[in-house]
């Protein structure tokens, strides 16, 4: 079985400061790892995703993620939040054979303070 | 490279309607997934489909809920007799082809609201 918990359901951080979202999953298999952003009333647009290649993986709008298998994790990071980064995002795990959908966490509400 | 299309983007019906949601995938794609998103909660999974086949219907609600992927047009879920607790958005993903470690794109949603 597979899934994913996010914590910190609401996260709040200065513009210019340092993004941290966290992302923890539990895979019985070796997993692949997605990270998505949600604009509101919009679909979910692909951040980044981690198909085993290398541990740190970059994305798109200067985010990335780590992959570390000891504590079971792939936390999101951005060095320095801007406004438009308001959104709610959203960790997601596959990889069960046989499986193709995606199991998601419940989404990390990103506010980004002026 | 128009993305996944879905329509309607809001849908109002009356508990014991039916509703209709439609996917058009990527050009290209031949795998479709849908998703259902309750108010804040995650994506849940529901049904994956290629051109003509359910793959994986694991997440569809045993009654009242189909979902097709003909051999042409989009991809359609049906709801039928709808009831409040269906109110929720309704997501459609296509990819170029299947296994965990492809990317699948996601369409704008069609929110349900059921009166």
């Amino acid at each position: 079985a597979q899934s994913v918990t996010q914590l910190g359901s609401h996260v709040s951080v200065s513009e210019g400061a340092l993004v941290l979202l966290r992302c923890n999953y539990s895979s019985s298999v070796p997993p692949y790892l997605f990270w998505y952003v949600q604009y509101p009333n919009q679909g979910l647009q692909l951040l980044l995703k981690y198909t085993s290649a290398a541990t740190l993986v970059k994305g798109i709008n200067g985010f990335e993620a780590e992959f570390k298998k000891s504590e079971t994790s792939f936390h999101l990071t951005k060095p320095s939040a801007h406004m438009s980064d308001a959104a709610e995002y959203f960790c997601a795990v596959s990889g069960q054979t046989g499986a193709n959908n995606l199991f998601f966490g419940t989404g990390t509400r990103l506010t980004v303070i002026p | 490279n128009a993305g996944v299309m879905q329509n309607p983007r809001h849908l109002v019906r009356r508990r014991g309607q039916e509703a209709r949601l439609r996917c058009s995938p990527m050009k290209g794609h031949s795998h479709v997934y849908w998703y259902r998103q309750l108010p804040e909660e995650g994506l849940k999974f529901m049904v994956y489909l290629q051109k003509e086949n359910i793959i994986d219907e694991s997440g569809m609600p045993k009654e009242r809920f189909s979902a097709e992927f003909p051999k042409e047009g989009p991809s359609i879920l049906r709801i039928q007799q709808v009831v409040r607790g269906d109110s929720a958005a309704y997501f459609c993903a296509s990819s170029p082809s299947g296994g965990p470690v492809e990317t699948q794109y996601f369409g704008p949603g069609t929110r349900l609201l059921v009166l």
